[in-house]
């Protein structure tokens, strides 16, 4: 099954924060973040393989809760780049399935 | 480093021709290979895994007959669509990846079918 993100969309301004939400239904044993522009190839951002684990990128950084089978995406101070659709890939071994997607959009 | 190129970038044919779409891992040897279908504004859905010198494990409700893949090489993926009809059209992506890990994608294929 899918995993569910949460919000669907949301608009920022330059500057303000945001966090992205992955939630699975089912056991999480790996979590990737990946952005995505319209037209585009996703673009790896981070990838968190044990509980509890946070990682950083610049402004962008995750975590991850084992127990709640969820993901969330941080983007802080964030920039016009950061604009696109954001989307989480769960699974075991190689294969993911990907989560439902949050447009993000930065404006001035 | 690992860049993964996609082609063609974007196709229309008439309806009943068949398509081929490459992926080439450019500097790196790809163990494994994905296909996935993205329609506009919707999340990417895997179609297919491919292990080079063996079968694509497809997903289900995928049609294998439809859609043919062969990995000849560590470095070169192939996706068919056979007797392409306009409910095919959609936007093609592979990926490919050496190990366990990020998943380095081409930069998709926009099939349109009259």
């Amino acid at each position: 099954q899918q995993p569910v993100q949460s919000p669907q969309a949301v608009i920022l301004r330059e500057g303000e924060d945001a966090v992205i939400n992955c939630s699975s239904s089912k056991a999480l044993y790996s979590v990737h973040w990946y952005r995505q522009k319209h037209g585009e190839a996703p673009v790896f951002l981070m990838i968190l393989l044990k509980g509890g684990e946070q990682k950083g990128h610049e402004k962008i950084s995750a975590s991850f809760n084992e127990k709640k089978q969820q993901s969330s995406l941080y983007l802080t101070a964030s920039q016009l780049s950061y604009s696109g659709t954001y989307f989480c890939g769960t699974g075991g071994g190689n294969k993911l399935t990907f989560g439902t997607g949050t447009q993000l959009k930065v404006e001035l | 480093g690992a860049v993964v190129s996609q082609h063609p970038s974007w196709v229309i044919c008439k309806s009943g021709t068949s398509v081929k779409i490459e992926c080439r891992s450019l500097d790196f040897q790809a163990t494994t290979m994905f296909w996935y279908r993205q329609f506009p504004k919707q999340s990417l859905m895997l179609m297919a895994t491919s292990n080079e010198g063996s079968k694509a494990t497809y997903e289900q409700g995928v049609e294998k007959d439809k859609f043919l893949i062969n990995h000849a090489s560590l470095t070169l993926s192939t996706l068919t669509v056979t007797s392409a009809h306009p409910e095919d059209s959609s936007f093609y992506i592979c990926s490919a990846i050496t190990r366990p890990g990020p998943q380095h994608f081409g930069d998709g294929t926009r099939l349109s079918i009259l």
